[in-house]
Parts: structure tokens; C-alpha cells; sequence
């Protein structure tokens, strides 16, 4: 069973339309949370954080957790098509800032 | 940008050769983490660093080992290369330390290629 899980995609959305990304994760135990952004041959990016069950918005992204169902997922409004990417969820697992990845899911935000 | 910077940026070996990775840490970081990217999967831990003692490991084998330096940049060596050893390396830099739910920020990554 993979650690951490997400819908590969690609996901395909409509310029201006919310986007959302779903992740969930197998240990319980987890505490903390990540979302990154991988553009095509580049390194990934942090966009969003969240320690706490609810909702963490940030500009046009908004991260929900919610550790009973051991479910995260990412929103984007307003989807751009900058927005075009590789999206990576991420667990911090027994380790200080061992992050267990997902396989990523690929949005397209469409014209 | 990051202030965490790798080199090279690109590398091709051959199979059984030995290739050394390196990675210079943001300043007032103190500790180094590697990961495995290959084509069209998530980032693999490999290990981290934290003042020049290895700090947790991931499920690779022993030909991939590792340094820290008293500024704490790091090296990542692996020997006997194998094919499958072609990926994006990524290093990441943090103030974590023994501290969990520190952001990791990664650098630009080399691209090793094994023939």
C-alpha cells in the first residue's frame, strides 16, 4: 500500500474554474502537511503548508486537512493557465523533515 | 530562489562508474536532506544531515552515502552506478535540525543520466 496517494490526472480545468487536488495518506501518526508545485525539468516548489484540521487559504490556494479521514487536499481559484503544473502532495513522516511524496497529479488549466 | 544550490546541473555516467553530488546549503541552515526523483514519480528520501551525523535514511542501499561539512554544504556519493540510478537529485536545505514541521525548500536539482 503507497504511503501517500493521488489521482495522477491529468486533471483538466477550465481558465477561472477551482481546481481541486486530493491526497490522502496511510500514517496515522502524521503531523505535518505539504503541497508543491513542479513545473516540467524544474524543481519542486512549496506553495501551501497545514498542521491543523480545517482549512489554511492563501491567496488563490486553500489547503484542507482533515486527519480523521487522513485527507488533504488543495484548491486553486481562479485557475490560470500558469497554473499548469505537476502537483505533489507531501507527508512529514518519523524523521524531522523526511517528507514521503505522493506521485504527483498533473493539472491543465485550459483556455 | 532558495538560497540551496547544487552541482552540476546535468551529468551522464556510465554504468559502474562513481558520481559525486553537491550541495550548498541556505545560510543559518544546518541541515541537509537528499532526494531521488525519477521520471514521473514523487521525490524518494535517501537521508538527511544534521551537524555532520547522518540523521534518518531512506530505503536505498549502501553505495549511496553521504557527507556534511562544518558549514554544513553536503555531498552525495553513489557508487557502482546502475541504471536505474538515472533521476533528479534534489537537496534541501532547513533549520530543522531535530525539529519536525520545518518547510523544506529545494534547490535546482541535478539531472544524473546512466548509460
Amino acid at each position: 500500500q503507497k504511503e501517500v496517494e493521488q489521482n495522477s490526472g491529468p486533471l483538466s480545468v477550465p481558465e477561472g474554474a477551482i481546481a481541486s487536488l486530493n491526497c490522502t495518506y496511510s500514517d496515522r501518526g502524521s503531523q505535518s502537511f505539504f503541497w508543491y508545485r513542479q513545473y516540467s525539468g524544474k524543481s519542486p516548489e512549496l506553495i501551501m503548508f497545514i498542521y491543523s484540521n480545517g482549512d489554511k487559504e492563501d491567496g488563490r490556494f486553500t489547503a484542507q486537512l482533515n486527519k480523521a479521514s487522513q485527507y488533504v487536499s488543495l484548491l486553486i481559484r481562479d485557475s490560470q493557465p500558469s497554473d499548469s503544473a505537476t502537483y505533489l502532495c507531501a507527508v512529514e513522516g518519523g524523521t524531522a523533515s523526511k517528507l514521503t511524496f505522493g506521485t504527483g497529479t498533473r493539472l491543465q488549466v485550459t483556455l | 530562489e532558495t538560497g540551496v544550490t547544487q552541482s552540476p546541473t546535468h551529468l551522464i555516467k556510465t554504468r559502474g562508474q562513481q558520481v559525486t553530488l553537491r550541495c550548498s546549503s541556505q545560510s543559518g541552515h544546518n541541515t541537509v536532506s537528499w532526494y531521488q526523483q525519477a521520471l514521473g514519480q514523487g521525490p524518494q528520501f535517501i537521508f538527511q544531515y544534521y551537524r555532520e551525523e547522518e540523521n534518518g535514511r531512506g530505503n536505498f542501499p549502501p553505495r549511496f552515502s553521504g557527507l556534511q561539512f562544518p558549514n554544513y554544504s553536503s555531498e552525495l556519493n553513489v557508487n557502482a552506478l546502475e541504471l536505474d540510478d538515472s533521476a533528479l537529485y534534489l537537496c534541501a536545505s532547513s533549520s530543522a535540525g531535530m525539529r519536525g514541521g520545518e518547510k523544506l525548500f529545494f534547490g535546482s536539482g541535478t539531472q544524473l543520466s546512466v548509460l
